[in-house]
């Protein structure tokens, strides 16, 4: 039972292209989660989905994109880019919504635009 | 959006010494945890802990839902404990997660 992986670990981007940070959950978790973490900060939602199939905004969703075809995997598309977008991001996963609603994380991908 | 406050923001404890965090949050909300990111930016898992207390070894956490706010006990502190701590609660059932700004934790020999 891996848990919550994602890959790359490291990225560095120019300005201008894309890419895609993917995240895969091995528990079956119905929710899963994108989130950003900026240097001192706390982690910002960037968009979650109930299910397979079922994607929503979080806080902070611009510049970005996001797909839900399975359960296990829900991967993060940046398109365009830009310096704004360097920080470490976060996939997480938990098994319902309401009470009950624990959030297991994965080991993050630090990206970089340069 | 709900507003998650954690005090103090910086601590520096000497070894053995013991602490309380603390996150204040302007809503109701349906969960919390708490999160300790370790030195290499691991996230992990102390607490899920919407109201009532919890003790796992060392740590401790209450939450006062009806007040608004959850504590954070370290106790006997060690230098692994170093690095930052962070509550995040759903409020609303909006499936979403507010981060606090975290408290960064510094345990010296």
């Amino acid at each position: 039972n891996a848990g919550v992986t994602q890959t790359p670990k490291f990225r560095i981007l120019k300005i201008g292209q894309s890419m895609t940070l993917q995240c895969t959950q091995d528990m079956n978790h119905n929710y899963m989660y994108w989130y950003r973490q900026d240097p001192g900060m706390g982690l910002k939602l960037i968009y979650y989905s109930v299910g397979a199939g079922i994607t929503d905004k979080g806080e902070v969703p611009n510049g970005y994109n996001v797909s839900r075809s399975t359960t296990e995997d829900f991967p993060l598309r940046l398109e365009l880019a830009a310096p704004s977008q360097t920080s470490v991001y976060f996939c997480a996963s938990s098994i319902a919504g309401g009470r009950g609603n624990e959030q297991f994380f994965g080991p993050g991908t630090r990206l970089t635009v340069l | 959006g709900i507003q998650v406050e954690q005090s103090p923001p910086d601590l520096i404890l000497q070894e053995g010494a013991n602490s309380t965090l603390r996150c204040n949050f302007s809503d109701s909300v349906n969960n919390l945890q708490w999160f300790h990111q370790n030195p290499w930016g691991q996230l992990i898992n102390l607490f899920y802990i919407p109201s009532g207390t919890k003790q796992n070894g060392r740590l401790s956490a209450t939450t006062v839902a009806t007040e608004r706010y959850s504590l954070l006990y370290i106790s006997s502190s060690q230098t692994t404990d170093s690095g930052v701590y962070f509550c995040a609660v759903e409020y609303n059932t909006g499936n979403q997660f507010y981060f606090g700004t975290g408290t960064s934790l510094t345990v010296i020999p």
